[in-house]
């Protein structure tokens, strides 16, 4: 079965500097990579996805890039802020009709230090 | 929408005993995932409901079973409890439309299972 692997497992960034959280997936099968952030005590939260045709997204501060020849996806947030401080997971999904399982990473807890 | 809801949202239960867990999902989203989370394992898969059967199961026990009832509400039982069960439940809801295409997976609040 699918096998994701995240790094790191915890990261602590001066605000206004960048993140960047990498995850490699072990299934070349797989094609749908979204990113959740879950802060203390609250549900996981999307916060970007990427599928497999597409090798970079951007929605605002936060990116994902994909190569799918090395099997890694990594997050980018930039500008960081104090409330992008929680832990982020990353998954792996082979997207097919009939297969709504996500494989999680081990996720990695953001301290953002004002 | 209203978004997904779990009840109960804290749980205490002794060994050997059994729990149900249900989820509420988004309106119109017709598959329920169920995972598992605890510090030491991550958030780990154990099943997934669309009209009424279970299409994916990751590994778990039989102890862990489900159901996903026609109005696409789901619950969960966990029977003969260990203490290793004790674990924040989610639940996932998503459309699940038939173009094929993996669908955002909306999170519940979670249940917070504790087995002493």
């Amino acid at each position: 079965g699918e096998n994701v692997e995240q790094h790191p497992s915890t990261l602590s960034v001066q605000e206004g500097d960048s993140a960047v959280i990498k995850c490699t997936y072990s299934d070349s099968a797989s094609n749908y990579f979204p990113w959740y952030k879950q802060e203390l005590g609250k549900r996981p939260q999307l916060i970007i996805d990427i599928r497999s045709n597409v090798g970079e997204k951007k929605d605002q501060r936060i990116a994902v890039t994909l190569n799918k020849t090395a099997k890694h996806f990594s997050l980018h947030i930039t500008e960081t802020q104090p409330e992008d401080s929680a832990v982020y997971f990353c998954a792996a999904s082979t997207s097919n009709f009939g297969n709504e399982k996500l494989t999680f990473g081990t996720g990695t807890r953001l301290t953002i230090i004002p | 929408k209203a978004g997904v809801t779990q009840t109960p949202r804290y749980l205490i239960k002794t060994r050997g005993q059994q729990v149900t867990l249900s989820c509420s999902p988004i309106s119109g989203h017709r598959s329920v995932s169920w995972y598992q989370q605890t510090p030491g394992q991550g958030l780990q898969f154990l099943f997934e409901y669309f009209s009424e059967t279970q299409r994916n199961k990751g590994n778990f026990p039989g102890r862990f079973s489900g159901r996903q009832f026609s109005n696409s509400r789901s619950e969960m039982n966990v029977s003969t409890l260990e203490l290793g069960d004790s674990a924040l439940y989610l639940c996932a809801s998503s459309q699940a439309r038939t173009s094929g295409l993996q669908e955002t997976q909306y999170f519940g609040p979670g249940t917070r299972l504790l087995v002493l």
